[in-house]
């Protein structure tokens, strides 16, 4: 079936630093793909969408390209900062049945 | 995100008890989800609806019960069967389509006494 594979956290990196968060994927077919953040005790919130390859979702400051020849969707930010701390979430959906499938998820962490 | 309602923030079930936890939306969309977060984990399906009267199961759907009566309302019952049900629980609501994304609510964190 549909998977996300996700880089294992935990993430630390120094305020205004760089950040990629890797995600890969296997679907069969052409899934959407999301980009979720969670801050603690609290729902997900959408970050960012690519529905076709190629397709570049950006809000934010973070920014993922549909990567079809690779089956990515890494998620960068140029600078972080420490608000950013929280927990991401890649996930592709499944055409078929309209569900989402989602990686494990990488908790991030920027210190000031 | 605003226009979806989960209820209660905390739950607390004794051994042998059904709980249900309630989520409410006015987003007017059809299609609504059930997700289990455990620590460290991503998100599993529970069920979920995409249509008033109709509902499926996802992937851990043993232990669970939902109903749809309404189009705002997609209650989940933890029953006494579920043998593991300390967890964070996620309802989602769909815009439709598979290119569309899923909103959630804030969540209910549910503790076994």
């Amino acid at each position: 079936g549909d998977s996300v594979t996700q880089m294992e956290g935990p993430v630390t990196l120094s305020e205004e630093a760089f950040l990629t968060i890797n995600c890969t994927y296997t679907a069969t077919g052409y899934p959407s793909l999301f980009w979720y953040v969670q801050y603690p005790g609290e729902g997900l919130q959408l970050l960012l969408k690519a529905t076709k390859a190629d397709d570049k979702g950006s809000n934010k400051g973070f920014e993922a390209t549909y990567r079809k020849e690779t089956t990515s969707f890494h998620l960068e930010k140029g600078s972080v900062q420490v608000s950013d701390s929280a927990v991401y979430f890649c996930a592709l959906s499944d055409r078929g049945a309209q569900k989402l499938v989602f990686g494990q998820g990488t908790r991030l962490t920027i210190n000031p | 995100d605003g226009g979806i309602t989960q209820s209660p923030k905390y739950l607390f079930r004794k051994e042998g008890q059904n709980v249900t936890l309630s989520c409410e939306q006015n987003l007017n969309h059809d299609a609504m989800y059930w997700y289990r977060q455990d620590p460290g984990q991503g998100l599993r399906l529970i069920y979920y609806s995409q249509i008033v009267n109709d509902f499926q199961k996802g992937d851990i759907a043993e232990g669970y019960s939902v109903s749809r009566e309404k189009k705002e309302s997609f209650p989940l019952t933890v029953t006494s069967a579920q043998k593991n049900p300390t967890a964070f629980y996620l309802c989602a609501v769909g815009e439709g389509g598979s290119n569309q994304p899923q909103h959630f609510g804030d969540g209910t964190r549910l503790s076994i006494l």
